[in-house]
């Protein structure tokens, strides 16, 4: 399977312990995203990566969450000092960077439930 | 500021028949892609169609087709023939091509779900 992983797919964990999710991009891209998404809605822009220079971040993206991309593949979210508020879907995409209207393309996603 | 609308929280469509899911987007850039997701219910996010602003021809993708409309700046999406295997969440996405290469993110709308009856 040459498409985006994630993993865990699945997070059960107890409000104030800290979760890491790490995402596998498609490997000759060199972009990658993350993404937040709670039910009913759609995904929210945190941040991506441009080989391993974080280039934007959300807003969203408070200051108990950090994400990294040491060599430019692979990445890694962590939320630190969990709030039941962080429980969402956790999508991590990549794209081929271009001036054209080249598609991202999204991994399965990270279920988090803070308890 | 960029915006993508859909205004249709749920959509029912008989099998076999066609079913359009609406979207309208807001943005003052010249030039932005538009591309439409579907979200089964075991959450993967899975490409379908893409349509760039400077496109003089509507995107197709086997049953897939937008109705791209930039005066009106529409982008709705026809699912022609439905299949059972439609059934799942539709969201409409924007990428905005800035010339500063930063800020390159996706706005997604709050999606559709679509029913296929038998």
């Amino acid at each position: 399977d040459t498409g985006v992983s994630q993993d865990p797919r699945h997070k059960i964990t107890k409000r104030g312990q800290n979760v890491t999710f790490r995402c596998d991009p498609i490997s000759e891209h060199n972009r990658l995203y993350w993404y937040r998404q709670t039910l009913g809605q759609g995904p929210e822009f945190l941040t991506y990566f441009q080989n391993e220079a974080q280039l934007e971040k959300s807003r969203l993206l408070s200051d108990r969450f950090s994400a990294e991309r040491p060599k430019g593949s692979f990445s890694t979210l962590e939320i630190q000092r969990t709030e039941q508020g962080d429980s969402a879907m956790y999508l991590c995409a990549s794209s081929l960077v271009s001036l054209s209207g080249n598609t991202i393309y999204f991994g399965e996603g990270s279920w988090l439930t803070v308890v | 500021a960029q915006k993508i609308t859909q205004t249709q929280p749920g959509m029912f469509v008989q099998e076999k028949e066609a079913v359009t899911l609406d979207c309208t987007y807001d943005t003052s850039d010249p030039s932005y892609g538009l591309f439409w997701y579907k979200q089964p219910s075991s959450g993967e996010m899975i490409f379908l169609i893409y349509q760039g602003s400077y496109d003089q021809q509507n995107a197709t993708e086997g049953r897939y087709s937008l109705n791209f409309q930039k005066a009106r700046k529409s982008a709705n999406l026809v699912i022609s023939a439905s299949q059972l295997g439609d059934s799942a969440m539709y969201f409409c996405a924007m990428r905005v091509l800035e010339l500063s290469n930063t800020g390159n993110q996706f706005y997604f709308g709050t999606g559709t779900s679509l029913t296929v009856i038998p």
